[in-house]
């Protein structure tokens, strides 16, 4: 069991919104604004997607965006596109002690 | 162009040890943490351990904690994972990744993985 939890899927037409949720606790997501996202298609490594919550790395699309309250985050993806359909994770930092803990993953599917 | 480069993977019998390295191309390498994270088949990414820029912090997972040693080398730009004792459940792809450069727990810069499977 992660110590995040995200559902398991969500799908969404291509130009519609999509918003997937990541419930922490308050020694993680609650604690620290250092929440990222990651992208994954199968068969490759992970791609950051938003960090520190709401932040776009260099690169990415400003359809992609990241929100925070209390013990939960989200991430939103505007516009879908058929590209988007991969595995969305999201990580938290908990601490030096546990560093960074995961999510169990969401799987996007553009219908 | 900003590369990680993971080799050392293989098959290994439990209570085997392997050692994972990671070549770092593209950046100055002895600025940034650097990270190791695991993925089972199926299943989300696993943290594994930190190392600091300079190399004098490090963190473990309580997974691999007495089991797993990060290190690295500025002169050789790479990473290094030093695996023992080896169960079942570390069976896995090993990524070696960047954290983004002025924060923390965000990896920008991740490898294409080297594949670590324990059978007998």
């Amino acid at each position: 069991q992660s110590a995040l939890t995200q559902p398991a899927s969500v799908s969404g037409s291509p130009g519609q919104s999509i918003t997937i949720s990541c419930t922490g606790t308050s020694s993680n997501v609650g604690s620290y604004h250092f929440v990222s996202w990651y992208q994954q298609h199968p068969g490759k490594g992970p791609k950051l997607m938003i960090y520190e919550a709401s932040r776009r790395p260099s690169g990415v699309s400003n359809r992609f965006s990241g929100s925070k309250s209390g013990n939960t985050a989200s991430l939103t993806i505007s516009g879908l596109q058929a590209e988007d359909e991969a595995d969305y994770y999201c990580c938290a930092y908990g601490g030096s002690r546990t560093y960074v803990v995961f999510g169990g993953g969401t799987k996007l599917t553009v219908l | 162009e900003v590369q990680l480069v993971e080799s050392g993977g293989g098959l290994v019998q439990p209570g085997g040890s392997l050692r994972l390295s990671c070549a770092a191309s593209g950046f100055t390498f002895n600025s940034y943490e650097m990270n190791w994270v695991r993925q089972a088949p199926g299943k989300g990414p696993e943290w594994v351990s930190y190392i600091s820029a300079d190399g004098r912090t490090i963190y473990y997972a309580d997974s691999v904690k007495g089991r797993f040693t990060i290190s690295r080398d500025s002169a050789e730009n790479s990473l290094y994972l030093q695996m023992n004792s080896l169960r079942g459940e570390d069976t896995a792809v090993y990524y070696c990744a960047r954290n983004l450069w002025l924060t923390t727990g965000a990896f920008d810069i991740w490898g294409q993985g080297t594949m670590v499977t324990v059978s007998s």
